[in-house]
């Protein structure tokens, strides 16, 4: 399977800053997901990044607060903006191997005070 | 909108015993479904997956078995391990898309 490492592993934010999570792929894909992991909660999809267009974002996530870049086929980056405390969550990259199977990046656990 | 229930939260078990978890998902239209198992501050890893054309499917201790009359679909571990502790989460995925949706998740403890 792919290799999928994050950057960072973890970060302590004040409120009102801003974090940009990078995720670098080993082999080139097509899309790549952003997904939240709220403390001790499921997974929840934010978005869907393809090379060369805007990112698809899901129910209840937007653009001005997750903005996501994707400049090529093997990195992504997710900024979480203006933060508050609710986004304390684990941050996770991934991709989908053959279109089904899908591998997690390391993730980023920010923590916001 | 799509949902996938999960069951137990929390699932204690006695080193050598099994372990069996279960979901349900909503869309019909869902064809492909994972299990994911995450310890304590790692990423998910994939365990085990089935295909909505296959009914059963064995991975040495693990076994994943679908219903897709009933929309059910388990994890079964065996001859359960300390290090099988860990949350679990099962996901559904719908066809065509590449979205998936996941379980609530499952805490499993094996007592040694």
């Amino acid at each position: 399977s792919a290799v999928i490492s994050q950057k960072p592993s973890r970060d302590i934010c004040q409120r009102g800053t801003s974090l940009t999570i990078q995720c670098q792929v080993d082999s080139q894909v097509t899309m790549m997901f952003w997904y939240r992991q709220q403390p001790g909660q499921s997974l929840t999809l934010i978005a869907t990044a393809n090379q060369g267009s805007e990112a698809t974002y899901e129910s209840g996530f937007v653009i001005d607060k997750f903005p996501i870049s994707r400049p090529n086929l093997t990195f992504s980056t997710l900024t979480v903006s203006n933060m508050s405390p609710e986004d304390s969550s684990i941050y996770l990259c991934s991709v989908a191997e053959g279109g089904e199977k899908l591998f997690f990046g390391s993730g980023t656990q920010l923590s916001v005070l | 909108g799509e949902n996938v229930e999960q069951h137990p939260s929390t699932l204690s078990v006695q080193e050598g015993d099994s372990a069996v978890i279960k979901c349900t998902y909503s869309d019909s239209a869902s064809n492909y479904f994972p299990w994911y198992k995450q310890e304590l501050g790692k990423r998910p890893q994939l365990i085990i997956d089935i295909r909505s054309n296959v009914g059963e499917k064995k991975d040495q201790r693990i076994a994943v078995t679908l219903n897709k009359t009933a929309k059910h679909f388990s994890l079964h571990i065996t001859e359960t391990q300390p290090e099988d502790s860990a949350v679990y989460f099962c996901a559904a995925k719908q066809v065509g898309t590449y979205k998936y949706i996941f379980g609530t998740g499952t805490r499993l403890k094996v007592l040694a």
